[in-house]
């Protein structure tokens, strides 16, 4: 596709329940990325990956969440025992070719935890 | 953790009005960024400045750095309603880390 893709834009589970988000990357980025944004906050990091492998995850609030990068394309972010803190809109980015260069985001997945 | 501190928190103007938004930062960075966010959408890219670099142009955005002060500035000039958004700084500290972003400005452009 032409930008960043991220599944669900929205979902709304209860307290407990484990929860899967899906990124579909810019056909060709080798670097993946995830950040949480809170409202009225920025965007916080949580796991980068290169390629396949995950370059850096010193983001990750604890061992809840998990994401994986299989064929170094599409990623998902996986979320077990969800909490009501856990609720936040998750944005997935890519780049070209990893750190520092421009980030493309995707439109964000709303995590909403009853 | 956040490095970036943008100021002011939010920012109202007249169109046609400069706005002007700073960021400070804490530790020494490789490359600073600036990012906007319209309501309920993704972040887009607007300017990179190296930390060698002291000022950089892109159409009507204008970005200054300051690395003895540690701190940036980000200049529109000619607003517009259509720029209304939050405005994000974002810093790395070195070749191999991820990008810090600050908690942003939200700009109101007044038609």
């Amino acid at each position: 596709g032409a930008g960043v893709s991220q599944t669900p834009s929205n979902k709304v589970t209860e307290k407990g329940k484990y929860v899967e988000l899906r990124c579909d990357p810019i056909s060709g980025h080798t670097a993946l990325y995830w950040y949480r944004q809170s409202l009225g906050q920025g965007p916080e990091f949580l796991i980068y990956f290169q390629g396949t492998g995950a370059a850096d995850d010193s983001g990750l609030p604890n061992d809840r969440f998990f994401a994986v990068r299989p064929e170094g394309s599409v990623s998902t972010l996986k979320i077990q025992r969800t909490e009501r803190g856990d609720s936040a809109v998750y944005l997935c980015a890519s780049s070209v070719s990893g750190l520092p260069g421009e980030l493309f985001f995707g439109e964000g997945s709303r995590l909403t935890v009853l | 953790s956040q490095q970036g501190e943008e100021d002011p928190q939010a920012l109202s103007i007249q169109e046609g009005e400069n706005a002007t938004m700073n960021c400070s930062y804490k530790t020494s960075i490789n490359n600073l960024q600036w990012y906007r966010q319209n309501s309920g959408r993704g972040l887009v890219h607007l300017i990179l400045i190296r930390s060698n670099e002291r000022e950089k142009h892109s159409g009507r955005l204008r970005v200054t750095l300051d690395t003895s002060k540690k701190s940036s500035s980000l200049l529109i000039t000619a607003s517009r309603a259509a720029d209304t958004a939050s405005y994000f700084c974002a810093t790395d500290f070195s070749g191999n880390t991820p990008l810090v972003f600050g908690k942003g400005t939200r700009l109101s452009v007044i038609a």
